[in-house]
């Protein structure tokens, strides 16, 4: 089956630093998706981004389908953006998401 | 519009008995998937059902079965517990149509806790 890669696997960072998180998947996907989960569990979607690049307010995202990466952007970072971001792909187009081991970010006041 | 609920939110139960997880939907959607959460597998997909079909099914055994009902409510089933399966589990719902909908909408899950 497919299989996702996110790295890095944790990352701290000072209140108004940016980051890059990356996601790599081993096979051409119908779907992907970037969810941050805060530290109740709850998993709130980012972006649906098959592929090209979005952006919403302080994130972005862009993916290369044909190479096979998505990245996410973080700008000045907040502490609100602390939790485990997830990528999450589907090869099938019925829904079948297969999620990334995801990155936990700890952002710093 | 209201968001995904699930119910129970928290759940203890002890081995070998059976367990049953309610999932309501966005309004107008029709897809509903269910996932569980580990510290150790992290999020892996346990299977999703469109009109009161299932479309996909995880590896997972026998013991986790669901359903979808037509207001597109869903429930999930797990019978014979073990202590392994303790998680959170999670459901989420899609609208059906354009690609560019294709959407996942969590609930704030179910934490299961088999002793």
């Amino acid at each position: 089956g497919i299989q996702v890669e996110q790295s890095p696997p944790d990352l701290i960072l000072q209140e108004g630093a940016n980051s890059t998180l990356r996601c790599n998947f081993s096979d051409s996907v119908n779907n992907l998706q970037w969810f941050h989960q805060n530290p109740w569990g709850q998993l709130i979607n980012l972006f649906y981004i098959p592929s090209g690049t979005k952006q919403n307010g302080r994130l972005s995202a862009t993916t290369v389908a044909t190479e096979r990466y998505s990245l996410l952007y973080i700008s000045s970072s907040q502490t609100t953006d602390s939790g485990v971001y997830f990528c999450a792909v589907d090869a099938s187009g019925t829904y079948k998401y297969i999620f990334g081991t995801g990155t936990r970010l700890k952002v710093l006041a | 519009k209201a968001g995904v609920t699930q119910t129970p939110r928290y759940l203890i139960k002890t081995r070998g008995q059976q367990v049953t997880l309610s999932c309501s939907p966005i309004s107008g959607h029709r897809s509903v998937s269910w996932y569980q959460q580990t510290p150790g597998q992290g999020l892996q997909f346990l299977f999703e059902y469109f009109s009161e079909t299932q479309r996909n099914k995880g590896n997972f055994p026998g013991r986790f079965s669901g359903r979808q009902f037509s207001n597109s409510r869903s429930e999930m089933n797990v019978s014979t517990l073990e202590l392994g399966d303790s998680a959170l589990y999670l459901c989420a719902s899609s609208p059906h149509g354009r690609a560019e909908i294709k959407t996942q909408y969590f609930g704030p899950g179910t934490r299961l806790l088999v002793l």
